[in-house]
């Protein structure tokens, strides 16, 4: 059972446009959700991170939108950069249950074409 | 750097033999995990350690496979008798004062 899905396998985008990742979850338990960006043979990177008690939270270049009704969160990259070409994970946790495990969707790959 | 150390970064071994893998968390994070990826999923959880005590570990985790942190500071992950399907990239992450967990840089294990 995937409670955290990444719909779109990659994602290409023209330099200096908007990028918007998308993620759905499942388990309205989960209250804590965050962003990684990942390159090949590296860890994951943290990006952004939002709380369920919120519905935007924004860190320079990125955005990450809450939608606890439809159970959808994105990630908006603003402008794209071609050192954003990676794979994006969208992460879910149970913070209010003190466990801070991180489930993962499948990942978007992003391409930023110059 | 003071991030999440994992050593080594590449184990080929043979199907039968085992393999220790290392994690060295950020300094005074009392939290540590293990997950794993293999192509085209995200990491699956492993096992999770608050300080040296083992707290939760996955379904996923089969006898083989055995993670200690003795002193609460480092960890391991030991895999006995390798199979095929073992072959992943093996994640350590750590977790201090906040809620964010940071992720080293992974060892790759390729089991022929």
């Amino acid at each position: 059972d995937q409670q955290v899905k990444q719909n779109s396998p990659s994602l290409s985008v023209q330099e200096g446009r908007i990028s918007i990742l998308n993620c759905d979850y499942t388990n309205s338990m989960f209250d804590y959700f965050l962003w990684y960006k990942k390159y090949p043979a590296e860890g994951p990177t943290f990006l952004i991170s939002i709380s369920s008690i919120k519905d935007k939270n924004e860190d320079g270049r990125f955005t990450v939108f809450l939608n606890k009704s439809a159970k959808h969160l994105s990630l908006h990259i603003v402008p794209s950069q071609p050192g954003d070409s990676a794979v994006y994970f969208c992460a879910a946790s149970l913070l209010n249950f003190g466990n801070e495990k991180l489930t993962f969707g499948t990942g978007t790959r992003l391409t930023i074409i110059p | 750097d003071t991030g999440v150390s994992q050593n080594p970064r590449h184990k080929i071994t043979k199907r039968g033999q085992n393999v220790t893998f290392r994690c060295d968390p950020i300094s005074e994070h009392n939290r540590l995990y293990w997950y794993r990826q293999t192509l085209g999923q995200g990491p699956e959880f492993l096992t999770y350690f608050q300080n040296e005590a083992q707290l939760e570990k996955s379904r996923l985790l089969s006898d083989r496979f055995s993670a200690e942190r003795p002193k609460g500071s480092f960890s391991t992950l030991e895999i006995q008798r390798t199979e095929q399907g073992d072959s992943a990239m093996y994640l350590c992450a750590s977790a201090g004062g906040g809620n964010t967990i940071y992720f080293g840089e992974g060892s790759w294990l390729t089991v022929v």
